[in-house]
């Protein structure tokens, strides 16, 4: 299986900061990468597919890049309502996912 | 889109249990469906994929031969059936619509649409 690997596990920010997420694969995944957003007792939400396209809805201050086996996502103006769990996910294979990144109010 | 899981509970250690997912909004047929799932406390593992028809059927490692997902596609929903459960298997199980599609034996799918989750918790 691929393996994702995120860092930081976790980060203190403030309201207005640019946040930056990584997410490295194990081996060449293409573009096949999502971003999800998971909020304390809720459901992941999908920010982001095939690296960079934005799903439906989601604010345009979140924003994905990378191909092959280094990505990244991006909020570029940190809002309230951004501080939760970040997942990346592969699926150039059956799905994997990173072990998650919290961004927590500093 | 609305997935609603159910069936969740407390199982002892070797039991089985069969969770459901309940969908509408969409055209249940004509999609794969999948289940993830999420220990307390860590990261989401991609657990079981069916297709659309319901004629193939994919597992991760860790549950291939205790799990078996199905579909009922006149009731638009779906299931996970699940034996020979053990401790590790404690999880909030979500349904999920896939993106993607499936060419061959692999599967390119991430996921737009979850159900809220059922818990299942096995413990003596």
């Amino acid at each position: 299986a691929i393996r994702m690997t995120q860092s930081p596990s976790s980060l203190s920010a403030s309201t207005g900061d640019r946040v930056t997420i990584t997410c490295r694969a194990s081996q060449g995944i293409s573009s096949y990468l999502a971003w999800y957003q998971q909020k304390p007792g809720k459901a992941p939400k999908l920010l982001i597919y095939a690296a960079s396209t934005l799903q439906s809805g989601v604010p345009s201050r979140f924003s994905g890049s990378g191909s092959g086996t280094d990505f990244t996502l991006t909020i570029s103006c940190l809002q309230s309502e951004d501080f939760a769990t970040y997942y990346c996910q592969q699926y150039y294979s059956f799905p994997t996912f990173g072990q998650g990144t919290t961004v927590e109010i500093k | 889109v609305q997935l609603l899981e159910s069936g969740g509970g407390l199982e002892q250690p070797g039991g089985s249990l069969i969770i459901s997912c309940a969908a509408s909004g969409f055209t249940f047929s004509s999609f794969a469906m999948n289940w993830v799932r999420q220990a307390p406390g860590k990261g989401l593992e991609w657990v079981a994929g069916i297709s659309g028809g319901g004629g193939n059927t994919y597992y991760a490692d860790s549950v291939k031969g205790r799990f078996t997902i199905s579909r009922d596609n006149s009731e638009s929903t779906l299931y996970l059936q699940m034996s020979s459960l053990g401790a590790e298997d404690t999880a909030v199980y979500y349904c999920a619509k896939p993106r993607g599609y499936c060419s061959g034996s692999n599967c390119y799918w991430d996921f737009d649409y979850w159900g809220q989750g059922t818990l299942v918790a096995v413990s003596s």
